[in-house]
């Protein structure tokens, strides 16, 4: 079983819909959780930042960390075209020693 | 300028033949890594370095080796290179302590024929 699973899409949602990305993961010692969008030819960057369990907002996007059901989501708020990338959870226990991504997920907005 | 470099960006390679990617950042980060990003299989842990003096494999090290010259540069070589390390590399930075996250470079596009 792999430390974090993620479904790899690829999810192709109309432009102004809300789109839902999720994680689950089994290593109960994860206490850092990150959402990266990488482009297609670029590298990763980062897009949210949540310490332990709650909700964090910023702009359109909300992540949220279930850490008694060891599920993360990204939500993503009147998606737009911009927004088609694919998304990358990445995850880390305290000690940051090594962090574990997901496959990604594959995303297309349609204008 | 970006924050983290890497060079080449594209490289096409016969098999056998040894390979050097670099890395370099301006970001003041102690830790380095080096990953491999292959269709389906996401992003896998080569090296990891957390000063200049400290080396770590991660999950995928053979046939790969490591180099830290300064806090700044952290290189990766195909000893000799194979085509199934045909792949997209990426070398990312993360400062000790504090907000725990990676900072990834552009990539380096990999062929080995």
């Amino acid at each position: 079983q792999k430390e974090v699973e993620q479904d790899p899409g690829p999810l192709s949602v109309p432009e102004g819909a809300i789109v839902s990305l999720n994680c689950t993961y089994s290593n109960s010692a994860f206490q850092y959780f990150m959402w990266y969008r990488q482009y297609s030819r670029k590298g990763p960057e980062l897009l949210m930042y949540t310490y332990s369990s709650g909700n964090k907002e910023d702009g359109r996007f909300t992540a949220q960390v279930d850490k008694s059901s060891k599920y993360i989501s990204l939500f993503i708020r009147d998606s737009q075209p911009s927004d088609s990338a694919t998304y990358l959870c990445a995850m880390s226990p305290n000690t940051g020693n090594q962090f574990y991504f997901g496959t990604g997920t594959s995303l297309t907005v349609i204008p | 300028d970006a924050d983290v470099t890497q060079t080449p960006r594209n490289r096409i390679t016969k098999t056998g033949k040894r390979i050097m990617l670099e890395c370099s950042q301006t970001k003041g980060h102690d830790r380095m890594y080096w990953y491999r990003q292959d269709p389906g299989l996401g992003l896998r842990l080569i090296y990891y370095s957390f000063d200049v003096k400290d080396i770590n494999k991660g999950e995928i090290s053979d046939g790969y080796s490591v180099s830290r010259q300064a806090q700044a540069k952290f290189s990766l070589s195909l000893e000799s290179a194979i085509p199934n390390q045909t792949a997209l590399y990426f070398c990312a930075t993360s400062r000790a302590g504090g907000e725990d996250t990676q900072y990834f470079g552009p990539g380096t596009r990999l062929t080995v024929l």
